[in-house]
């Protein structure tokens, strides 16, 4: 079945950097593009970026742009998410997602469960 | 970037009960439209995509219509594991965007 599993939250200072990693697996990883969305404690969801199936096109919220950098590589079967610069306000649950194909393209039809990242001194 | 706006912010019902939840956009984005429900301390689940096609999977009590700006998520009658908040989202265009949220209480 499909997974996607995150890792490398935890707590870091604002400034600072951290990398994200999803592992991937129960589906051909290079078919489908990838997404990170995030979730501020007792907040709503918000998007983050999004990765082509190949890794050729990157798209970013404004929010993020220039700090965070999306990747992959699809021979490990693992998505990742450079996030530098943090600020208190990057503080969420990172999930990765799965974008759908054909009439479910640009919806999300596998989640992780998310990885915890807190930016505070 | 397209705005997602979603009615009620909250809502209290009771097992058996019809529910509606709107979601309108900011532009038309056609039938781009999907609908997620998120327990406390999980993921999203996809419930709703191209506005009314239901994900594989999920219960037919769930509905979704809709076109142009405005949508709707119905429950024909509620089960006690549907209290959770659903989301919408468009599929229109980057950037994605969410609405706030529906919190649908017991």
């Amino acid at each position: 079945q499909v997974q996607l599993v995150e890792s490398g939250g935890g707590v870091v200072q604002p400034g600072r950097s951290l990398r994200l990693s999803c592992a991937a697996s129960g589906f051909t990883f290079s078919n489908y593009a990838l997404h990170w969305v995030r979730q501020a404690p007792g907040k709503g969801l918000e998007w983050v970026a999004f990765i082509s199936d190949d890794g050729t096109n990157k798209y970013y919220a404004d929010s993020v742009k220039g700090r965070f950098t999306i990747s992959r590589d699809n021979y490990k079967n693992t998505l990742y998410l450079q996030m530098n610069s943090l600020r208190a306000e990057d503080t969420a649950v990172y999930h990765c997602a799965r974008e759908g194909m054909g009439a479910t393209r640009r919806s999300f039809d596998y989640w992780g469960q998310g990885t915890l990242v807190t930016v505070s001194s | 970037d397209i705005q997602m706006t979603q009615s009620p912010s909250s809502l209290s019902a009771s097992v058996g009960d019809r529910v509606t939840i709107t979601c309108r956009a900011s532009q038309s984005i056609s039938g781009y439209l999907s609908w997620y429900q998120q327990k406390p301390g999980n993921a999203p689940k996809l419930l709703i995509y191209a506005a009314s096609s239901l994900q594989s999977g999920v219960p037919s009590r769930f509905s979704g219509s809709g076109s142009g700006t405005d949508f709707t998520l119905t429950i024909s009658s509620l089960q006690p594991e549907d209290f959770a908040t659903y989301y919408c989202q468009q599929s229109y265009s980057l950037p994605l965007t969410f609405g706030q949220g529906t919190r649908l209480e017991i």
